[in-house]
């Protein structure tokens, strides 16, 4: 079955950088739209970005843009999250999560189990 | 953005109770294109409904979504233990995609 493996959390200090990866499997990875959503601890869940299946439409949230950037490897089954000058309040957990087959507008059927991402001086 | 907002915050209730949980959005969902998900601690969200009406797979059917426009509902007929949860609206319409707050089902 549809199997996403979240990897590369861990502790960083506020304006450190982090590369985080997902790792898709039992699925054509290259045919899907990709997200990443965040859930501080205790929190709600907020969409963080997305890619298309080509990488050449991308979209952040306002929260994150112009320090986060997301990338994906078809050729690896890969998402990436290269996270940079890193906050405190970016400080969650961390899903990818897959839609619908070539759909940009599509809910999240599909979600990894989450890699922790702790901003901490 | 499209904000939305869950209510109530909380909803104690007893197994075997109907649930109803709201969701309102502060503009219109484009083509009910609005998705409720279930998550326990320690646990990714799974998706219930999507399309405001549809269950997904593998979803009980006393599980029901409701609504158009900026008012969804989500109703549970029959609570489950295992349906003390967490629960999450959000819409895929338009960017950026936004979840609602959270309306947690507790046991009374």
């Amino acid at each position: 079955q549809v199997q996403l493996v979240e990897s590369g959390g861990g502790l960083v200090k506020p304006g450190g950088s982090l590369r985080l990866s997902c790792a898709a499997s039992e699925f054509t990875f290259s045919d899907y739209y990709m997200n990443w959503i965040r859930q501080a601890p205790g929190k709600g869940l907020e969409w963080v970005s997305y890619i298309s299946p080509s990488g050449d439409s991308i979209y952040y949230a306002d929260s994150v843009k112009g320090r986060f950037t997301v990338s994906r490897d078809n050729a690896k089954n890969s998402l990436y999250l290269q996270m940079n000058s890193l906050r405190t309040d970016d400080t969650a957990v961390y899903y990818c999560a897959r839609g619908d087959v070539g759909k940009w507008k599509s809910p999240f059927g599909y979600w990894g189990q989450g890699t922790l991402v702790t901003v901490s001086s | 953005e499209i904000v939305l907002t869950q209510s109530p915050g909380t909803l104690s209730l007893s197994p075997g109770e109907r649930g109803t949980l709201s969701c309102r959005a502060s503009q219109s969902v484009s083509s009910s294109n609005l998705a409720w998900y279930q998550q326990k601690p320690g646990q990714a969200p799974r998706l219930l409904i999507y399309g405001a009406s549809s269950r997904a797979t593998g979803i009980p059917d006393r599980f029901s979504g409701s609504g158009s426009g900026t008012d969804f509902t989500l109703s549970i007929s029959r609570l489950e233990p295992e349906d003390f949860a967490v629960y999450y609206c959000q819409q895929y319409g338009s960017l950026p995609r936004t979840f609602g707050q959270g309306t947690k089902v507790e046991i009374k």
